[in-house]
């Protein structure tokens, strides 16, 4: 089973949708990390959360600790927007541990 | 947020083959990751390194496998005798701040 599982794999939508990506997690953590990785390759951190929730710009996160779960919203979305979003969990108690990746999430928007 | 800058972007070599990858992290960092990304699976850990030392590795991360910190800034990351199945993206990283880790930009290996 992998530790950390992301929903949907693929996701498909219209510009100006409200995206929700998931993320579930079965190991001790000392944070989550949201990433972002564009089809030349490159990964980009978006957010590193520990608890509640973030926003920046259309982007919002949100974690729960104790049902093991996070979110990632994407507001009015854009073709721009198109990218793999990956989900990486930090594991033990270390703020300096390794990253344990999702297997993200394919998200294409439409114009 | 600052740039880490990894060469060469892409190689080709062939099987049996050592290759070196390099990474310039942001300066004064004493945590160093490498991972790596097999063409359609997901990201792996490989190894971090702390203060000059290899703090954890993975079992991916066997004896062809070496990491070091050459002059102080640059990082390398060297497999010894290269396999088809190493072909990967392999990304560096150090911690950054607000928004997590620095990435690299990767270095996209293809053993033939």
């Amino acid at each position: 089973k992998n530790e950390v599982e992301q929903s949907p794999q693929n996701l498909t939508a219209q510009e100006g949708e409200f995206i929700t990506i998931n993320c579930s997690y079965s190991v001790g953590i000392s944070a989550l990390h949201w990433l972002q990785q564009h089809p030349g390759g490159g990964i980009v951190s978006l957010f590193m959360l520990s608890s509640g929730k973030k926003k920046h710009g259309r982007l919002i996160a949100t974690i729960n600790i104790q049902e093991k779960h996070s979110s990632l919203h994407i507001t009015a979305s854009h073709p721009r927007d198109s990218a793999v979003y990956i989900c990486a969990v930090r594991s033990g108690s270390s703020n300096t541990g390794k990253l344990i990746f999702g297997q993200g999430t394919t998200l294409q928007v439409k114009p | 947020e600052p740039e880490v800058t990894q060469t060469p972007s892409h190689q080709v070599t062939q099987m049996g083959q050592e290759v070196i990858l390099r990474c310039v992290p942001i300066s004064n960092h004493l945590y160093f990751y490498w991972y790596r990304q097999i063409l359609g699976q997901k990201v792996e850990f490989l190894v971090s390194f702390y203060n000059n030392e290899i703090s954890e590795k993975s079992e991916i991360f066997d004896d062809q496998f070496s990491v070091e910190r050459p002059d102080g800034s640059n990082f390398t990351l060297k497999i010894r005798s290269t396999k088809l199945e190493d072909s990967a993206m392999y990304f560096c990283a150090t911690p950054g701040t607000v928004y997590g880790y620095t990435f690299g930009s990767g270095t996209r290996l293809t053993v033939v």
